[in-house]
């Protein structure tokens, strides 16, 4: 049971370049989110989704696209980054009916 | 909108002693939940303990204990005999499950408070 994958741990993008951050959970769980932790703020949701299908935008969505094809996986995009989107991402997943939420183990992410 | 302060941005603490980090949050909700995530060095987010605002008694994990006053909308964090291992970033959260009317899955961190255990 891998539990919620993110993959890269690590990035480095110059302005303006895109890539998506990706997430994978194989506890059936759908409930999944986004999260950028950024020093002083602690973590702000990016977006979410409750289901396959189905995404919403959360505190800071701006500049970040997500699409939820399947119940395991929640990919989130940068169009177009930004020094402003230098952070470390947390992608987290919740089922049904539970409270605990598992987090992958963080991607950190340079734009410079 | 809910939300979550941890007034306390670092704290250190000997190690054996016992450190209290504190958490005030604001809702109109009665019912909800509330969390204490723990994050080492490696980075990794880890549930310390959890409270569910119905239940007047506080929770308790081991070393670690909440002090849980739903009138003051306060919840805070004590950690008993401090190890090395306990050196981290804590966070305060909260959740209005939707196993509540109106509720989704969505975690509203506090900023955080930096916690360092010293030998």
């Amino acid at each position: 049971n891998a539990g919620v994958t993110q993959t890269p741990k690590f990035q480095v993008l110059k302005t303006g370049q895109s890539m998506t951050l990706q997430c994978a959970q194989d506890m059936n769980h759908e409930y999944m989110s986004w999260y950028r932790q950024d020093p002083g703020m602690g973590l702000r949701l990016i977006h979410y989704s409750v289901g396959a299908g189905i995404t919403d935008q959360g505190e800071v969505p701006n500049g970040y696209n997500v699409s939820r094809s399947t119940t395991e996986d929640f990919p989130l995009r940068l169009l177009s980054a930004a020094p402003s989107q230098t952070s470390v991402y947390f992608c987290a997943s919740i089922g049904r009916g539970n409270t605990e939420a598992f987090f992958g183990q963080g991607t950190r992410l340079t734009v410079v | 909108a809910q939300t979550v302060t941890q007034s306390q941005p670092e704290m250190s603490v000997q190690e054996a002693e016992t450190v209290t980090l504190s958490c005030t949050y604001d809702t109109s909700e009665s019912n909800y939940y509330l969390f204490w995530y723990k994050q080492p060095p490696s980075r990794q987010m880890i549930l310390v303990i959890r409270q569910e605002a119905y239940k007047q008694q506080n929770a308790t994990e081991n070393r670690f204990s909440v002090n849980f006053q739903k009138a003051a909308k306060s919840f805070s964090l004590k950690i008993s005999d401090s190890q090395l291992g306990d050196t981290a970033m804590y966070f305060c959260a909260f959740m209005k499950p939707v196993s509540f009317q109106g509720g989704s899955e969505k975690l509203v961190f506090g900023k955080g408070t930096k916690l360092t255990v010293n030998p």
